[in-house]
């Protein structure tokens, strides 16, 4: 079975614009939460999908938004990017909706915003 | 509010030696803890989780409700295990981990 899958690897933005990660959940799998990772903060909750619904969010602005299609696909959106939001964007996937399952990561985004 | 604490962001053992990652978590309801681990150049995974009661590599952590804490051990360490390991909080229902800031572990050949 194929792991959970993020695209791009990589990518470089300038301050002001906006980016889309994408992340691929592992087949089956309907739950898809995303983290951000930066050396100050760690590993932080951003928000997560089930069944294409936001079910829960983090404590981040509104410029980071996300959504889910009918296959379990997610995307998130940053819009307005600030140095501030350089950092690895990590998704995870899970098969139900519940906090007592395991999470399944990807390998990350890596976002550079100049 | 839930919060997890891991009080040693370094941690060096020598090869054989008995290693205890510690974590301690705040939190007013039923808690799920997992340990995740990162090796170099890998993803992040799960290396165990309290409910599952099981060893994993060697590994153990016991929940300890009265003390708050889940603290990872293994009696022999072995240089392999040199990676990150992260204590994480899961919510009563929704799929959202709350992470400590992790411990970063080297076994001394």
């Amino acid at each position: 079975k194929a792991g959970v899958t993020q695209t791009p690897r990589y990518l470089i933005k300038t301050r002001g614009q906006q980016v889309t990660l994408s992340c691929s959940p592992i087949s089956g799998h309907r739950s898809v939460s995303w983290y951000q990772q930066t050396p100050g903060q760690g590993l932080q909750f951003l928000f997560e999908y089930f069944s294409e619904t936001q079910r829960n969010k983090g404590n981040f602005p509104g410029r980071f938004s996300g959504r889910q299609f009918s296959n379990s696909r997610s995307e998130m959106n940053v819009s307005t990017l600030e140095l501030g939001d350089s950092a690895l964007y990590l998704c995870a996937s899970s098969t139900q909706g519940s906090g007592k399952n395991i999470q399944y990561f990807g390998a990350g985004t890596r976002l550079s915003v100049l | 509010a839930q919060r997890v604490t891991q009080p040693e962001k370094l941690l060096s053992v020598f090869k054989g030696a008995p290693v205890e990652l510690k974590c301690n978590y705040s939190y007013s309801g039923s808690p799920e803890l997992f340990w995740y681990v990162q090796y170099s150049r890998q993803r992040l995974q799960l290396l165990l989780r309290h409910i599952s009661r099981e060893s994993i590599k060697g590994f153990t952590a016991d929940l300890n409700k009265g003390e708050t804490s889940f603290h990872l051990k293994k009696p022999f360490a072995q240089e392999e295990d040199s990676a990150m390991y992260y204590c994480a909080l899961g919510g009563d229902w929704a799929n959202n981990l709350f992470f400590g800031t992790g411990t970063r572990l080297t076994v001394i050949p």
